[in-house]
């Protein structure tokens, strides 16, 4: 099993439209999470953290839920510039700061 | 400024070379990173350096050596690579080994022939 899946998607969705994408992670003791967007051919770039209250900037909401090991990202009113590959990132305590990525879900907003 | 920068942006190499990839921060972090990445795939960890030491080495070939010349320069130095190596390498920054937050550089896409 993976340490972290998430579903790869392509998610297309017209512009205006509210997604939300979902995480699971398999080690109890991950301590940290976190959502990376990552443009085609860039690099990865901290979309935000998630604190187990859920946390909301902008559009953007994350929720963690430790008992079911889980975590989602919402997406309101979508924009084209939404269009990217949201990683799921987990930090196991105690290890220097060895982040664990999923394998991104894929978003395809249009017009 | 909180930006890390990589040079070079693209490398293609034979299988017999010799190169390096250099990464830089002057964000005052003491915690640097390589990772690798292939197409649609994530990102995976090389190496983390902490204050100029090698903390994690994660199984990585030997043909990859890092090096940490000071606390802003990172480098990765390629030699008798194989085509499977051919990837995004990018770098990464965070304050200290175990502050959260990494800052990731544009990467270097590497092409190994």
């Amino acid at each position: 099993r993976k340490e972290v899946e998430q579903d790869p998607g392509p998610f297309n969705v017209p512009e205006g439209a509210t997604v939300a994408f979902n995480c699971t992670y398999s080690n109890s003791a991950s301590q940290s999470f976190f959502w990376y967007r990552q443009d085609c051919r860039k690099e990865p770039k901290l979309l935000m953290s998630v604190y187990s209250s859920g946390n909301e900037d902008g559009r953007f909401t994350a929720q963690l839920n430790r008992a079911s090991q889980y975590i989602s990202l919402l997406i309101r009113d979508s924009k084209l510039s939404d269009s990217a590959t949201y990683l799921c990132v987990v930090k196991i305590t105690g290890t220097a700061s060895k982040l664990t990525f999923g394998t991104g879900t894929r978003l395809q907003v249009t017009l | 400024d909180t930006e890390v920068t990589q040079t070079p942006k693209h490398l293609v190499m034979g299988m017999t070379n010799k190169k390096s990839l250099k990464c830089e921060q002057h964000m005052g972090h003491r915690a640097m990173y390589w990772y690798k990445q292939k197409a649609k795939k994530p990102p995976e960890l090389m190496f983390v350096y902490s204050y100029e030491k090698l903390s994690i080495n994660e199984s990585v070939p030997s043909r990859f050596s890092p090096e940490c010349p000071n606390s802003s320069l990172l480098n990765l130095h390629l030699h008798a690579l194989q085509p499977e190596d051919s990837a995004l390498y990018l770098c990464a920054s965070s304050l200290t080994a175990f502050t959260d937050t990494q800052y990731f550089g544009p990467g270097t896409r590497l092409t190994v022939l």
